[in-house]
């Protein structure tokens, strides 16, 4: 196992409440993802992270924001979650060949 | 824009028999492609990969052939076990800025049945 947790596994919120997703590595890996599953749509890319501090956006990136102050640690935030966004959200980490990805083990986000 | 297509949401075969799950991709710049396997309630985990130099990578029951003229790779699982049932999604990566940007597909429903 890769060694990523994400927590909470599960949240039931409210429209227009923010709630912060964490995800933890134990692998010292530089580059950290946050995606979303939907059905019919796969697993789209919302931000990642290529380092401390530095982050950018995926496809899929408005509503969320993150932040990455320890190697370890990738936070996503849904500043006022809507009910769109009610999704289950995996955090990844590269590994090799290219392309790659361990996943964590899952949110699943539930906006009323 | 889905530059990976996977165009059959489900899929059941009978255990023993093989399975075949195809993927189709726009982006020519795609350097490797992936297949994933993902149960209930867990994240999806690596099966197997190939490179963009080459047209087949095996792996126990696992082999992805990749055919880039027509751009197009297939997953094939022989012989199936109730155990695969799962979806299996289809991904493409490539080198942008310094990293390996994944761009996934929507996923098919693998049911072996017994």
């Amino acid at each position: 196992d890769a060694g990523i947790t994400q927590s909470p596994r599960h949240k039931v919120t409210e429209t227009g409440t923010p709630v912060t997703l964490r995800c933890h590595q134990t692998e010292n890996h530089r580059y950290m993802y946050w995606y979303r599953q939907d059905p019919g749509h796969g697993l789209r890319l919302i931000h990642y992270s290529y380092g401390v501090k530095d982050t950018d956006k995926g496809e899929v990136s408005d509503g969320y924001s993150v932040s990455r102050s320890k190697t370890e640690d990738f936070l996503l935030t849904l500043e006022s979650a809507t009910s769109s966004q009610t999704s289950v959200y995996f955090c990844a980490i590269n590994s090799s060949p290219p392309g790659t990805q361990y996943f964590g083990p899952g949110t699943r986000l539930t906006v009323l | 824009d889905q530059q990976v297509k996977q165009n059959s949401p489900s899929l059941s075969v009978q255990e023993g028999r093989i399975s075949i799950l195809n993927c189709d991709y726009t982006n020519s710049m795609f350097d490797y492609f992936l297949w994933y396997k993902k149960y209930p309630a867990e994240g999806p985990t690596f099966l197997i990969s190939i490179s963009s130099i080459k047209d087949k990578n095996e792996d126990g029951r696992f082999t992805v052939f990749l055919n880039k003229s027509a751009k197009h790779l297939s997953l094939h699982i022989v012989p199936s076990q109730p155990g695969d049932s799962a979806v299996y999604f289809c991904a493409a990566s490539a080198n942008s800025g310094g990293y390996q940007k994944v761009t996934f597909g929507t996923g098919t429903k693998l049911q072996v049945i017994p």
